[in-house]
């Protein structure tokens, strides 16, 4: 069985870095691309970027470029999000996901909550 | 930069009744678009890849249609559980529409 398990909710005050994992099983780490998607609350899915566990490459959205880093440990088949220089407006669930064998999402973590607050 | 814009932003139906939800790429994606089920609480899930292929386990009542810039989702006969929101994708660099909100009316 497939399954992407995430870390628990941050709470995080402005301007810290916030650094979100997400496990997996059930497959072949290597072998597909991980991606990461905020979505803030009441509000819609925002792609933030992905890596390719097989060589650590990245690829990031405009919008997070400079303040994301996604990278993966293939020793624990682990994805790790972090988050740099927060601000009240990063405060949303954070997912994992990723798609095997097709170029959408077919397997989701549960989600993370970040709340970033002073 | 391809954007996906998604009619309505609501459609607010009964159970039984069809419904027709529009997603619309502001430049050709070829087929190469999904959409994706929310209900609140939880992940998306994955109902149609590359315009009109069910995912696994998606129910017959879900249908995807279209090419280059226009693609319909099609549910023939609401049920219960599928008032949620439902957002289109495309697969370059991997941008998602706005929504769609199909309420119960």
């Amino acid at each position: 069985e497939v399954q992407l398990v995430q870390s628990g909710a941050e709470v995080k005050k402005p301007g810290a870095t916030v650094k979100i994992s997400c496990k997996v099983s059930g497959y072949t780490f290597t072998d597909y691309y991980m991606h990461w998607v905020q979505q803030a609350p009441g509000k819609g899915l925002e792609w933030m970027g992905l890596v390719d566990p097989e060589d650590g490459e990245t690829i990031y959205a405009e919008k997070f470029q400079g303040r994301v880093t996604i990278t993966a440990d293939t020793s624990t088949d682990t994805a790790y999000m972090e988050l740099s220089s927060l601000r009240s407006e990063d405060t949303a669930v954070y997912y994992c996901a990723t798609g095997l064998g097709i170029h959408y999402f077919d397997y989701w973590g549960q989600g993370t909550l970040v709340t970033v607050s002073s | 930069e391809i954007v996906l814009t998604q009619s309505p932003a609501t459609l607010s139906l009964s159970p039984g009744e069809r419904a027709t939800l529009s997603c619309r790429a502001s430049q050709s994606v070829s087929s190469y678009l999904a959409w994706y089920q929310q209900k609140p609480g939880q992940a998306p899930r994955l109902l149609i890849y590359d315009a009109s292929n069910r995912a696994t386990g998606i129910p017959a009542r879900f249908s995807g249609s279209g090419s280059g810039t226009d693609f319909t989702l099609t549910i023939s006969s609401l049920e219960p559980e599928d008032f949620a929101v439902y957002y289109c994708q495309q697969r370059s660099n991997w941008p998602f529409g706005p929504g769609t909100k199909v309420d119960i009316k």
